[in-house]
């Protein structure tokens, strides 16, 4: 079956280190898209990318980094710079540059 | 700046007790407003989107509907499998230019 699968589901990080989530689509779609979720509050877009090669910064890039090698794959990492890195973090892609977002189940990541 | 506010925060329905989700959006020439499901510890699910004023789509016991400064998720006769977090997104242009709210958790007891 075709989706979106994000790795791992459940990240413990340790303050200063850099860790990196896997977002893996099948579905051939051209944008994908990281999404970060924190209770209470709607969901930020993190970094986007609309083809291979190319990445944008969307509303809170600081302190995350992405690639995007090959269209299938988007990773982000999220580095020692971002100063509350603990969240819900949303893989999601779409075939079409519209709000119709398949999203992954997500990645929890908390820093101990 | 584009802003979505849902309404209520959370929702603890009987079941078979209907009633409606609000999404308040305040945006720059709407293109689309979208609803999504969201399970525990899950990843959004869509489940419609609606582009004019006056529009209404519906799935089983779900009716979603858009005014000009609203829409509302109707919830007829609900069931316990449709406890879940119902999101709704505005976009004002792309999909980068889409605006979440912090959604509405429903709690249907049997």
């Amino acid at each position: 079956d075709g989706g979106i699968t994000q790795s791992p589901k459940y990240l413990f990080r340790k303050e200063g280190q850099n860790v990196t989530l896997s977002c893996e689509q099948n579905l051939n779609h051209d944008a994908m898209y990281w999404y970060r979720q924190d209770p209470g509050q709607g969901l930020r877009l993190i970094y986007y990318s609309q083809i291979v090669n190319d990445f944008q910064k969307g509303d809170i890039a600081e302190g995350y980094s992405v690639s995007r090698e090959k269209k299938e794959s988007f990773p982000l990492t999220v580095t020692s710079a971002q100063k509350n890195p603990t969240a819900f973090y949303l893989c999601a892609s779409t075939p079409e540059n519209t709000g119709e977002l398949f999203f992954g189940e997500g990645s929890r990541l908390t820093v101990l | 700046e584009d802003q979505v506010t849902q309404s209520p925060e959370a929702l603890r329905l009987q079941e078979g007790e209907s009633s409606s989700l609000n999404c308040s959006y305040t945006v720059s020439g709407l293109r689309g407003l979208f609803w999504y499901r969201q399970d525990p510890g899950k990843g959004p699910e869509f489940l419609f989107t609606l582009y004019s004023a006056g529009e209404e789509k519906e799935k089983e016991r779900l009716k979603a509907t858009l005014t000009k400064k609203e829409s509302f998720l109707h919830i007829t006769a609900p069931k316990p499998e449709d406890s879940a977090t119902y999101l709704c997104a505005a976009c004002s242009g792309s999909a980068r230019q889409l605006t979440f709210g912090s959604g509405t958790q429903l709690t249907v007891l049997p």
